[in-house]
């Protein structure tokens, strides 16, 4: 069966640090794989997303993720933190089922950013 | 070009009643899809459109649960009669192709409670 883990609840990091939210997955075949973020009574904001190809993928608002296919891991990371990076993320699984699009959501990282 | 639309953006009924949840896609999009996320867990699929067939509906809970989509346009998600576990925030999203690696574009989403 498709999963995904965001291991954290919350992550504290100061402004100006680089941040890491962890994302794993399990998934049969290649996977696709997604970050969104939640802002305080906003939608889900699409960040970026992995298909194929490189392993960096970069999206936006200055952030980045790396897929590791031998650790199955989809780390978001940003170089340097802000404080209006104080959100919600979810990182989410797209399998390959035929006729299948749904994503597969984890249950939510918490990142807080101080001033 | 607007986003996706839902409405309303809260609804608080009592245990039995019933409640008509809206979504209105992106322009052009074929694809619509309603998640819904309970209190501190993951959001969760419930069902996916292409234009106004049910492609699939694996993740409706029960038959409480009424997913329309008449003329492939707006969605309406009637649930009836309500119960106290309805209770989240349900999502709607949409995507213009029914490609795996498609980015599903998200609503603020409506926030259901039932008392």
């Amino acid at each position: 069966a498709q999963s995904v883990a965001q291991p954290e609840d919350q992550v504290n990091v100061a402004e100006g640090n680089p941040l890491t939210v962890k994302c794993t997955y399990s998934v049969s075949g290649n996977p696709y794989l997604f970050w969104y973020v939640q802002y305080p009574n906003r939608g889900l904001q699409f960040l970026l997303k992995y298909i194929t190809g490189d392993n960096l993928v970069k999206g936006s608002y200055g952030f980045e993720a790396e897929f590791n296919k031998s650790q199955t891991s989809f780390h978001l990371k940003k170089p340097s933190a802000l404080v209006s990076d104080s959100a919600l993320y979810f990182c989410a699984v797209r399998g390959h089922t035929s006729g299948t699009y749904k994503y597969i959501f984890g249950t939510g990282t918490r990142l807080k950013v101080l001033a | 070009e607007a986003g996706v639309t839902q409405f309303p953006s809260h609804s608080v009924i009592e245990k039995g009643q019933t409640v008509t949840l809206r979504c209105d896609p992106i322009s052009g999009h074929d694809n619509l899809y309603w998640y819904r996320r309970v209190m501190g867990k993951e959001i969760k699929f419930l069902l996916h459109f292409v234009k106004e067939s049910k492609q699939d509906e694996s993740g409706m809970p029960n038959n409480r649960f009424l997913a329309e989509r008449t003329g492939g346009t707006y969605s309406t998600l009637k649930v009836q009669p309500a119960e106290l576990e309805d209770s989240g925030v349900y999502f709607c999203a949409s995507s213009q192709l029914p490609r795996a690696g498609d980015t599903q574009y998200f609503g603020p989403g409506t926030r259901l409670t039932v008392l």
